[in-house]
């Protein structure tokens, strides 16, 4: 079955710091996809990221990077000089899109607090 | 582009009362689905459609949920009678098959208070 685990429920840090949320999934697929999503305070769910489970090449975007390793079943987040613009609550997410059902499953969410 | 568009954004109603909210999703998008976030449950999936068929709604929580997708541009959730526990954010989402492998985009959501 599909599960998508965010084990750390807040994590707080002074601005500047670099911090890592991490995300542990579960499949039995071959094929799938993860992602993260960012929830401000305003409400709205932002797409960060898409990563496919045939591509283990980690990214980096700006302050922004993710490591994808297949063999520990982890896709984690890591965040460099963080800002207090970065407080939010971050979601990671599941897909199999050859289950047929096109559900994508969501962690519990991390709420990162970045202190000024 | 727009996004995906949902309304009312707040919500505050009497209990057994109807509610419906309603989205319209990113133009060109075949699936459209239905989340409701709680504090206690997250993120949970009611439903959703491809090509305005419901393809999936064991996630409605009772009868007292309805949707529906008349057309590709326009879907409601339907609570009737509405009850204090379903107050929540619900958000509505889109995604076109073959793109983007399989993102799916957020509308705002719609924060719904039953009192």
């Amino acid at each position: 079955a599909q599960k998508v685990t965010q084990a750390q429920t807040e994590i707080s840090v002074v601005e500047k710091e670099d911090v890592t949320l991490d995300c542990v999934y579960e499949t039995r697929d071959t094929t799938y996809y993860l992602f993260w999503y960012k929830q401000p305070p305003s409400g709205e769910l932002v797409f960060l990221i898409r990563r496919n489970s045939f591509d283990e090449q980690n990214e980096i975007s700006g302050r922004y990077s993710w490591n994808f390793q297949k063999s520990t079943s982890s896709f984690n987040f890591t965040i460099t000089a963080s800002q207090v613009v970065d407080s939010a609550v971050y979601f990671c997410a599941l897909s199999e899109p050859t289950s047929g059902t096109y559900k994508y499953i969501f962690g519990t969410g991390t709420r990162l607090k970045v202190l000024a | 582009d727009a996004g995906v568009i949902q309304s009312p954004r707040h919500e505050v109603t009497e209990m057994g009362q109807e509610v419906t909210l309603r989205c319209k999703p990113i133009s060109g998008h075949d699936y459209l689905f239905w989340y409701r976030q709680t504090m206690m449950r997250g993120l949970e999936l009611l439903i959703y459609f491809n090509n305005n068929v419901p393809i999936d709604d064991s996630g409605m929580p009772e009868d007292r949920f309805s949707a529906k997708m008349p057309n590709a541009s326009f879907s409601t959730l339907k609570i009737q009678p509405s009850e204090p526990r379903d107050s929540a954010v619900y958000f509505c989402a889109s995604r076109k098959t073959g793109v983007t492998g399989n993102t799916i985009y957020f509308g705002e959501g719609s924060w719904l208070t039953v009192v």
